[in-house]
């Protein structure tokens, strides 16, 4: 069974840094790897998609490089802003379901 | 942009009643999701839907649940008799399928609470 884990938890940072996130899945018979934004009480909003054969994706100031056969993934946030406080969830794709780890609390702070 | 839609909001029921959730997944998408994400819990996948079938189900998903698509755009996750532990957020996602990327979109959510 597939189990995804994201470290740290929770994570506290002055604006203008840059910053890790991690992600870790037990099976790398995976499809692809996502990671979303999730506000409070709200939906996720996806963030970056990287399909099994990919090493990585960016999207602005987003990088996501994927390490399958270590089952490993980091999200690269650069230069954050207190506009990027949210969880960030790390999800792994076996066919047609999405596992999703526990996510990674971020607050920036001004 | 379009977006997946989801209603109602935020629904009360009472314990043994049956809930419909309705979601409206983006128009071109073939591939359609309901997960489920219990307060301070991870997200969970219920159930994948393509080709008016179920694809992949989780244990979750019981006989208390069923899923349908009445007609071109609404998807619906109905249960039967809710229990006070079916209380949750319960997201709809769909996905085009294409290029083979199956990149899910996800809705607002419905936030359901059981008494």
């Amino acid at each position: 069974k597939q189990e995804v884990t994201q470290i740290p938890a929770a994570l506290s940072v002055p604006e203008g840094e840059n910053l890790v996130l991690n992600c870790s899945f037990t099976d790398s018979a995976i499809y692809n790897l996502q990671w979303f934004r999730q506000d409070p009480g709200k939906g996720l909003t996806s963030l970056l998609l990287i399909q099994s054969s990919q090493r990585e994706q960016t999207s602005g100031r987003l990088n996501a490089s994927l390490d399958k056969s270590s089952g490993r993934s980091t999200l690269y946030i650069a230069a954050s802003q207190p506009g990027d406080s949210a969880t960030y969830l790390c999800a792994v794709s076996g066919y047609s379901t999405l596992t999703f780890g526990k996510g990674t609390m971020l607050l920036v702070s001004p | 942009e379009p977006e997946v839609t989801q209603t109602p909001s935020h629904q009360v029921t009472q314990m043994g009643q049956e809930v419909i959730l309705r979601c409206v997944p983006i128009s071109n998408h073939l591939y359609f999701y309901w997960y489920r994400q219990i307060l301070g819990q991870k997200v969970e996948f219920l159930v994948s839907f393509y080709n008016n079938e179920i694809s992949e189900k989780s244990e979750i998903f019981d006989d208390q649940f069923s899923v349908e698509r009445p007609d071109g755009s609404n998807f619906t996750l109905k249960i039967r008799s809710t229990k006070l532990e079916d209380s949750a957020m319960y997201f709809c996602a769909s996905a085009t399928g294409e290029g083979g990327t199956y990149e899910q979109y996800f809705g607002p959510g419905t936030r359901l609470t059981v008494t």
